[in-house]
């Protein structure tokens, strides 16, 4: 069945350091792909969502590829803020319900 | 605009007892979709509603959990004889379907944070 994967459970890093959250799927379609963000006491909400019509997605700085030769999803941004910590999800929707990875809790230092 | 709407926020009941989540989706979603949150398990897909109907429910425990979507603007999930390990966040989400792949993004309430004592 369709899956993703986040092997990352927890990053720290400085302000204006570099991020990578590493995300890979597995599926038998073409699936549409999500990154959601979720702050505490709150719901997840949408980063960003790429499909395989346009391959790419960035909003708010981060910005993640689809690439089906390695099924993989990362997200990145240049520069963290410390306003960035916070739980990130990559989703998977293959035309059912959304499957979510297990997330990174992302911790942003001054 | 009002985002999705879930009562209560916090429940806590003793073992054995019933819980009842609400969930008031956003005006014109036409799917409604209930998840569990839990540091061990993450996001579950528990089950979902496509215009109040049920379509996929492969998520759900099958003999104590339920839900219902009696109306547009009103589904529930339904806990009987709950047990310590049901205490999670469950999540309900809505999202506009376009057409007949459901590839639109979810909109989550805050969710209910379960307790089972």
């Amino acid at each position: 069945g369709d899956s993703v994967t986040q092997k990352q459970g927890q990053v720290t890093l400085s302000e204006d350091d570099f991020l990578f959250i590493n995300c890979t799927y597995s599926t038998t379609t073409y699936p549409t792909l999500f990154w959601y963000v979720q702050y505490p006491g709150q719901g997840p909400q949408l980063l960003l969502k790429v499909t395989t019509a346009n391959n790419k997605g960035i909003s708010r700085g981060f910005e993640a590829t689809y690439d089906k030769g390695t099924t993989s999803f990362h997200l990145q941004k240049a520069s963290v803020q410390e306003s960035d910590s916070a739980v990130y999800f990559c989703a998977l929707d293959s035309g059912t319900y959304q499957r979510f990875g297990t997330g990174t809790k992302l911790q942003v230092v001054p | 605009n009002a985002g999705v709407i879930q009562t209560p926020r916090h429940k806590v009941t003793g073992k054995g007892q019933e819980a009842t989540l609400w969930c008031e989706p956003i005006s014109g979603h036409s799917a409604v979709f209930w998840y569990r949150q839990t540091i061990v398990q993450g996001l579950e897909f528990l089950t979902y509603f496509r215009n109040q109907a049920p379509i996929d429910d492969s998520g759900m425990p099958k003999e104590r959990f339920s839900a219902q979507m009696p109306n547009q603007s009103h589904s529930t999930l339904k806990i009987q004889s709950t047990q310590p390990q049901d205490s999670a966040v469950y999540l309900c989400a809505s999202s506009w379907t376009g057409g007949p792949a459901n590839t639109g993004q979810l909109y989550f309430g805050e969710g209910s944070k379960l307790t089972v004592l």
